[in-house]
């Protein structure tokens, strides 16, 4: 079963950030965070990861609360392009058994 | 260009008619992994492989065979396949890194009659 909880859907307006939840309240200590999304049936993309700290890159920024049982990515200036399934990751930096839950749909609306 | 690479990209077949999907990566990476997504349940790993000649059951792995022969290559082996193993299926490799990113191929649509 994912370690991860995501709510199944969200809407966001175009050149909105949107913010996409994830509970992993059992997470380990050497566990990190991944997001991931998948546009239509692609290959998933990677975006992010954390472990602790709070992460930005060009792409997004990832929130960790501080005791890591949650994390927000967000996408700062969404853009009709970002409409896809988002998928939060908890695993070790070098496990390779990444599993996939359900993830959230991000619809980007005009 | 980086790529993982799959082949076929669509194939339907018939029940027991053994069958290999290609997987092949040439960015050098020491791991890959084969996925199969299907409607509600997300993505399950099938299996992994941390090196030449090391592989290990991911979560749903009855039904397939893979091998590692060489760094690049992964193939799935469904030496008899059913109906239930009709998918869309993901070939991915990462190297670790300062992101231990993964890297997905394009997909794989499988039929079963």
């Amino acid at each position: 079963d994912a370690k991860t909880t995501q709510p199944p859907s969200m809407d966001c307006a175009e050149g909105r950030a949107a913010n996409l939840p994830c509970n992993h309240s059992t997470i380990s200590g050497n566990e990190y965070v991944y997001w991931y999304r998948q546009i239509h049936s692609q290959g998933p993309q990677y975006i992010i990861h954390g472990l602790k700290n709070n992460e930005t890159n060009e792409m997004a920024s990832l929130i960790i609360t501080e005791d890591r049982k949650s994390s927000t990515l967000i996408l700062p200036h969404a853009t009709l392009r970002d409409t896809a399934v988002y998928y939060c990751i908890v695993a070790y930096f070098y496990g390779q058994n990444f599993v996939f839950g359900p993830g959230t749909r991000l619809s980007v609306l005009p | 260009e980086a790529q993982v690479t799959q082949n076929p990209r669509y194939l339907i077949t018939v029940t027991g008619k053994k069958l290999t999907v290609t997987c092949s990566q040439n960015m050098n990476h020491e791991y890959m992994s084969w996925y199969r997504q299907d409607p509600g349940l997300g993505l399950r790993q099938i299996y992994y492989s941390m090196n030449v000649e090391v592989t290990d059951k991911g979560d749903v792995p009855e039904g397939y065979k893979v091998s590692r022969k060489e760094k690049r290559n992964f193939p799935l082996i469904l030496e008899s396949p059913s109906p239930n193993q009709t998918s869309l299926y993901f070939c991915a490799s990462s190297g670790g890194g300062s992101r231990n990113e993964q890297f997905f191929g394009p997909g794989t649509r499988l039929t079963v009659l």
